[in-house]
């Protein structure tokens, strides 16, 4: 079943703010994770990825953070711009398996002008 | 431009009926697959191809049959439609993970809007 879930299905900021975007994950044996941004009419987008032997990875005005403790992924978009406006979605890989992805439900991130 | 290409962007269709959706990539990857996105937005995997063979296959209904004819392409056949087909399919590849580590980026196509009627 469904292993990866987000805390906040919507989230609107200010253009300029920094957007910070939760995700959940339920299974301990997973090892590898991934940001995607899915904008209106397209394909979801690669935007970062962490392997589970890092906390934190960076990346140009995004930042994914991982507490394994708690599993608990996070995304930090820094300055955000009108352009970020998406539907983000974190995925896990559980370790051992084929290249499956399993996704969570996805957060609407809206900014405001 | 490189990348997945899906064809059609949109299929309106009569329950029962046949229809297939095409995917190519021109990557050079290895691993192909089929997701479905439902009306709440949700992602699941249906079907995962590594060089033509079949990897992953998780609970799709035998209506749904892909078909891989070389490694750039996987297509989608869904035979007698129905009503709860109605989805945004999205085809998507990557290196081969047994081969490239055992991470690798998944590059989605554009998607294709299924609409049973």
């Amino acid at each position: 079943g469904e292993s990866v879930g987000l805390h906040l299905p919507t989230l609107s900021v200010q253009e300029g703010d920094n957007s910070i975007i939760n995700c959940a994950y339920s299974n301990s044996a997973s090892d590898y994770f991934i940001w995607y941004k899915q904008e209106s009419g397209k394909g979801p987008q690669f935007i970062i990825d962490i392997r589970s032997n890092m906390d934190k990875r960076q990346g140009q005005r995004v930042t994914v953070l991982l507490n394994k403790t708690v599993k608990h992924l996070s995304l930090q978009i820094a300055a955000t711009q009108p352009g970020d406006s998406a539907v983000y979605f974190c995925a896990e890989k559980v370790r051992g398996s084929q290249g499956n992805l399993i996704f969570g439900k996805g957060t609407k991130l809206s900014v405001k002008p | 431009d490189t990348a997945v290409s899906q064809t059609p962007k949109y299929l309106v269709t009569q329950m029962g009926n046949d229809k297939s959706i095409k995917c190519e990539q021109n990557l050079g990857h290895d691993t192909m697959y089929w997701y479905k996105q439902d009306s709440k937005k949700f992602l699941k995997i249906m079907f995962s191809y590594n060089n033509k063979e079949l990897i992953i296959n998780e609970t799709v209904p035998n209506r749904f049959s892909p078909k891989s004819p070389d490694k750039a392409h996987l297509n989608l056949h869904i035979n007698s439609l129905e009503l709860g087909d109605s989805a945004v399919y999205f085809c998507a590849s990557s290196h081969d993970l047994r081969t490239s580590g055992f991470t690798d980026t998944q590059y989605f196509g554009p998607g294709t809007r299924l609409t049973v009627l």
